[in-house]
């Protein structure tokens, strides 16, 4: 496996389901990142991990959930969703969080949809 | 509060050149990103902008002007893979990304 890896890719659950998202980057990044994505708006950025320990939190509703075991694992932990949590769920890493190129690299996302 | 603005949607013809535009309002700058995302796929990095300027990778350009809080990506000789939507995001004084909504891009023909 090469770049950053998500599974599953699509994903339907009810609003009384748990489920989990996960994400694997291979690149030796620190910073992992979750971001949701709807149709036509901006990527919204919920989760950011720098070496393991969380830095930002956006204001994300307690139901989504965020474990980060080590660098190179994320998982996105789902319990009693909305139907507009239905939404692209992207996973991203990168170097860390400073300054310079310190691109981030995506993976193809988890398609959402809650019923 | 923080606002990143770019065109919904564009078309353009094979062969031709089009510029897409990207205002921004944050809190720091901290450099200026362009992204390709084709439907159903992950965002790519295309391009980085941290001082005021062209920078040119190829067929792609990209602009930037801080005091104007404006950017712009240049693509030359478009192709129909061309056809995608791009991401316009600002790192501002916490490091974090604030991204626009994205602009369509259709290619004709």
């Amino acid at each position: 496996e090469t770049g950053v890896t998500q599974t599953p890719r699509h994903l339907v659950m009810g609003m009384t389901n748990k489920k989990s998202l996960k994400c694997e980057q291979h690149l030796g990044h620190n910073a992992m990142y979750w971001y949701k994505q709807s149709a036509k708006k901006p990527l919204e950025l919920m989760f950011v991990y720098n070496f393991k320990e969380q830095t930002e939190n956006n204001s994300v509703p307690s139901r989504f959930s965020p474990e980060c075991p080590n660098s190179s694992h994320l998982f996105l932990h789902l319990h009693t969703l909305q139907p507009e949590d239905s939404a692209l769920y992207l996973c991203a890493s990168s170097q860390d969080v400073g300054l310079g190129y310190n691109e981030q690299f995506f993976g193809p996302g988890t398609r959402l949809t809650v019923l | 509060g923080q606002n990143i603005d770019q065109p919904t949607e564009m078309t353009a013809t094979e062969g031709a050149i089009v510029q897409i535009n990207c205002t921004y309002q944050t809190s720091g700058f901290n450099g200026l990103f362009w992204y390709q995302q084709h439907a159903g796929e992950a965002p790519t990095f295309l391009s980085y902008n941290v001082l005021d300027g062209l920078e040119e990778k190829g067929r792609f350009s990209s602009f930037l002007s801080r005091s104007k809080g404006y950017s712009y990506l240049l693509l030359k000789e478009l192709q129909m893979k061309d056809s995608a939507s791009y991401l316009c995001a600002v790192r501002d004084s916490n490091y974090q990304l604030i991204w626009g909504a994205g602009t369509k891009l259709i290619i004709k023909p």
